[in-house]
């Protein structure tokens, strides 16, 4: 079957830098998203792999090991405001997302 | 970015009502658009995907009857929830995708709460 699995939950200090972990399973793979989630609100496109490697944008970072099934994303200089569920998507061989249950974020002062 | 948006933004109906959901892609054409269901604290349930013109694939144990989708247009999608329950209660948001973007990303709406009493 088809799987994503990222953490529920993570916590880090205003500042820091907080890497959040996706692994996936699926029938074909044709790339990986990260979306930013507020609260009560509609996620927002964060990032898209689709080779290997690392995709630099500004104080956030993606990375993909098609071989391992695996991605993270990488925040930097951490602000309040990234205070927020983090969605890992893969894209399979029909082209539909399939979602990870999200990350919810915590940053602390 | 290609923007969405979602019509209305929240509505509380009486169980047994008909409630209709609009997305609309404002600054591009959209030849699929997808609806999710998302309810607290879960992620994002795709509810069905929506083809310009044809009908609605729907994701299984998602009642096609219950749940009427119309794509008439490319920038036009509806969601209409028939004889909502409470239990229909739901964050519902609808995404397009941009067929001339290099990247197969969705563009989500804002997002309408439902609430049936």
């Amino acid at each position: 079957g088809q799987n994503i699995d990222q953490p529920t939950e993570m916590t880090a200090t205003e500042g820091a830098i907080v890497q959040i972990n996706c692994t996936y399973q699926t029938s074909g793979f044709n790339g990986l998203f990260w979306y930013q989630q507020h609260a009560g609100e509609a996620p927002t496109f964060l990032s898209y792999n689709v080779l290997d490697g690392l995709e630099e944008k500004g104080r956030f970072s993606s990375f993909l090991s098609r071989s391992k099934g695996y991605s993270y994303l990488l925040l930097k200089e951490l602000q309040m405001k990234d205070s927020a569920s983090y969605l890992c998507a893969a894209m399979d061989s029909n082209y539909q997302l399939i979602w990870g249950a999200g990350t919810k974020l915590i940053i602390k002062p | 970015g290609a923007v969405v948006s979602q019509h209305p933004s929240w509505v509380i109906c009486k169980s047994g009502t008909s409630v209709k959901i609009e997305c609309r892609s404002l600054d591009f054409q959209a030849t699929t658009m997808f609806w999710y269901r998302q309810f607290p604290k879960q992620s994002l349930m795709l509810m069905a995907t929506s083809n310009e013109g044809s009908k609605a694939t729907y994701e299984q144990g998602v009642e096609k009857d219950k749940f009427l989708i119309n794509h008439a247009s490319l920038t036009l999608s509806t969601l209409t929830v028939t004889s909502a329950h409470p239990e229909d209660s739901s964050f519902y948001i609808c995404s397009a995708r941009d067929g001339d973007s290099e990247v197969d990303e969705q563009f989500f709406g804002p997002g309408t709460r439902l609430t049936v009493l």
